[in-house]
């Protein structure tokens, strides 16, 4: 069973059409999550860290939300840069630093 | 800063033979990880040190799998012999403690 699942697998938009990515989790104790955007042949860009639940952290047109069970990232006005892979990560309580990622979800946004 | 340095950033090798990865992290980063990034699994933790010392290989996938950090500034991940399946995107992240982990740009390995 995976302990972070994202949902949608991939996603269509046209610009300026907001939505939003979720990332549930099954972590016992958890120790921060992890939002990253991946472009094709890139690494992985760190975009935010959610510590708590209420928590809320935005940048530009994305703002992440966490609850005891999941995080949204939403997206606001979404422009055709902002097309790419979106990855969660979570890091539990009794796993040291390593992350436990999602498989992503890809968002597409035409104009 | 450069950000973490992975070489080469493509690879495509024969069945059997050794493939070594490289990865310089940031310079002042404790943390080093090996990632490695396929379609059906995503993105999976090989191995991690910190202080130069391998603190969690419960990832690497079989004894072909080999990873050494013989200073603070240069990791290796060595697959001896390779192959078909070992074809991903392996991925080199560093940190500073616990914190926000960076990522190289990766190598794309092709196994023939």
């Amino acid at each position: 069973e995976d302990q972070v699942t994202q949902s949608p697998e991939a996603l269509r938009l046209q610009e300026g059409e907001s939505s939003s990515l979720n990332c549930s989790y099954t972590v016992s104790g958890l120790r921060g999550l992890f939002w990253y955007r991946q472009d094709p042949g890139k690494g992985p860009e760190f975009l935010f860290t959610l510590y708590s639940a209420g928590e809320e952290k935005e940048k530009e047109r994305l703002k992440a939300t966490l609850t005891k069970k999941e995080s949204f990232l939403h997206i606001t006005a979404p422009k055709p840069e902002d097309s790419a892979t979106y990855l969660c990560a979570v890091r539990e309580n009794q796993a040291g630093t390593a992350l436990i990622f999602g498989k992503g979800t890809t968002l597409s946004v035409s104009s | 800063d450069a950000g973490v340095i992975q070489s080469p950033r493509h690879e495509v090798t024969e069945m059997g033979q050794e493939v070594t990865l490289r990865c310089k992290p940031i310079s002042g980063h404790d943390y080093l990880f090996w990632y490695r990034q396929t379609m059906m699994r995503g993105l999976e933790l090989l191995i991690y040190f910190n202080n130069n010392v391998p603190i969690d290989d419960s990832g690497m996938p079989e004894d072909r799998f080999s990873a050494k950090m013989p200073n603070a500034s240069f990791s290796t991940l060595k697959i001896q012999p390779s192959e078909p399946r070992d074809s991903a995107v392996y991925f080199c992240a560093s940190s500073s403690g616990s914190d926000t982990q960076y990522f190289g740009p990766g190598t794309r390995l092709t196994v023939l």
